[in-house]
């Protein structure tokens, strides 16, 4: 079964402070994604990647940055954590982006105080 | 751009009962995916089902049930007799197929229907 794993289940940060959310597949998939979930929002894409070193805005990336230096392994970056960033944050994978079903992990819900 | 509306937010039903969760999209392109979503109490999203646009076979698997047509650009999802551990939030989405060197292609959710099931 593919696996996406991320770091932490709960968070809870000061404002101003850096955040990581770390997130493992271990399928090989190219192509991983973040998420944040919000209340009457749905599922919003911040950043993916289509490969090592590769990345691109998705629909919200302000306040965000990632990075991905293993295939297997894509980071989400507060540089500077703010109460609007309290949310549930979801890293998924996938083989062909926009064409196969991609798998998530089990989400990150994140305070910033 | 493209778009899809989940218009119910919250549907409570009495277990046994069958229940419709409407999807309806926007896109300009010829060619794309849809898709289906459950998120139970524990959050972590789980795949149902994955269409594409030149196929317009409904698909039933086990009590569920998936209706496509393109001519009024709704994909919608049934749950025949249903039970309580179909509690959970589901989400439709969308993704467009770019074309080469267009690199990764995230989906596009709609809000989520919330399905209470009672016993």
């Amino acid at each position: 079964d593919v696996k996406v794993t991320q770091s932490s289940r709960y968070l809870v940060k000061r404002t101003g402070e850096k955040v990581f959310l770390e997130c493992v597949q271990d399928m090989d998939h190219e192509n991983m994604f973040w998420y944040r979930q919000d209340p009457g929002l749905g599922l919003r894409l911040i950043y993916f990647s289509y490969d090592v070193k590769m990345k691109e805005k998705g629909d919200i990336p302000e306040g965000y940055s990632v990075s991905r230096e293993k295939k297997e392994r894509f980071s989400l970056i507060l540089e500077s954590a703010s109460t609007n960033q309290t949310s549930m944050y979801l890293c998924a994978s996938s083989w062909e982006a926009g064409y196969t079903e991609a798998f998530f992990g089990q989400g990150t819900r994140l305070t910033v105080v | 751009a493209q778009k899809v509306t989940q218009a119910q937010t919250e549907i409570s039903v009495v277990e046994k009962e069958d229940v419709t969760l409407d999807c309806v999209y926007e896109t300009r392109d010829t060619t794309y995916y849809l898709f289906w979503y459950k998120q139970p109490p524990s959050g972590e999203l789980v795949f149902l089902i994955r269409r594409n646009s030149f196929d317009e076979q409904n698909e039933i698997s086990g009590r569920y049930s998936w209706n496509f047509q393109k001519s009024t650009s709704s994909f919608n999802f049934t749950i025949t007799a249903s039970q309580v551990v179909d509690s959970a939030v589901y989400f439709c989405a969308l993704s467009e197929r770019k074309g080469s060197g267009g690199g990764a292609d995230g989906l596009t959710f709609g809000k989520g229907t919330h399905l209470i099931i009672q016993p």
